[in-house]
């Protein structure tokens, strides 16, 4: 069974770089051509898709966060990395990481997510 | 605001059937399958209808989706305590070259 972890610091200091790792258990993250995502949640808002990542590379970002944002992954590791720079309070969130189903670059379908980690931009 | 619009709430009394639309425009709706994703307080959200009217293993058929055109619906028949939650649809969008989500329904049991 498939299952994503998240981890990384849970305060970030505004101006900084907000760093974020998936650990994948129970399949790799190169097989099958999939997808892996990152998507996030303001405290008591509604669920912001931030982009998606092939393992071979080939990215597909959020618009509004594309100047910020770099994902990246390490197949050795099994694992998916989430960069989000020049951070403010805005970017205050839960952020989950997701497999995007079959699709043009990932599609929609977001299947499982990760239990999802709370990082809060402050000084 | 959210690129696909939904209704930010919606009730409805243990039994009855209750409707979520979800209305969006031709690159994003009119063109790819609409998924539905609930989230119970606390939670992640979950893969609740996928491809429209497509149901994951062990959601229970109360849980239908439907599509027509830019607007997609989630109906729940047979309204349980435990349908009280969250719900978001969520479709590609071909001009954004990205996911996109409705801004959520929270749906009350009475």
């Amino acid at each position: 069974q498939l299952q994503l972890q998240e981890s990384g610091p849970g305060l970030v200091k505004p101006s900084e770089t907000l760093s974020l790792t998936c650990t994948v258990s129970g399949g790799s993250i190169s097989s099958n051509n999939y997808y892996w995502g990152w998507i996030r949640q303001p405290p008591g808002k509604g669920l912001e898709w931030i982009g998606n990542i092939l393992y071979g590379g080939n990215t597909y970002y959020n618009l509004s966060l594309k100047s910020r944002v770099t994902m990246s992954v390490d197949t050795s590791k099994n694992q998916i990395f989430l960069k989000l720079s020049a951070v403010t309070a805005a970017d205050t969130a839960v952020y989950y990481c997701v497999r995007p189903g079959p699709g043009v670059g990932g599609g929609s379908r977001f299947d499982p997510w990760g239990q999802g980690t709370l990082v809060t931009v402050s000084s | 605001q959210s690129v696909l619009t939904q209704p930010p709430s919606a009730s409805g009394t243990p039994g009855q059937r209750v409707t979520i639309s979800c209305s969006g425009s031709s690159s994003n709706i009119g063109s790819n399958t609409v998924n539905w994703y609930q989230q119970l307080p606390g939670t992640a959200p979950k893969l609740l209808i996928y491809s429209n009217n497509q149901r994951p293993s062990g959601v229970p058929d109360r849980f239908s989706g439907s599509k027509s055109g830019t607007s997609a619906s989630l109906a729940i028949s047979g309204l349980q305590s435990e349908d009280e939650a969250d719900y978001y649809c969520a479709a590609w969008d071909d001009s954004l070259n990205g996911s996109v989500f409705g801004g959520g329904t929270k749906l009350t049991v009475l």
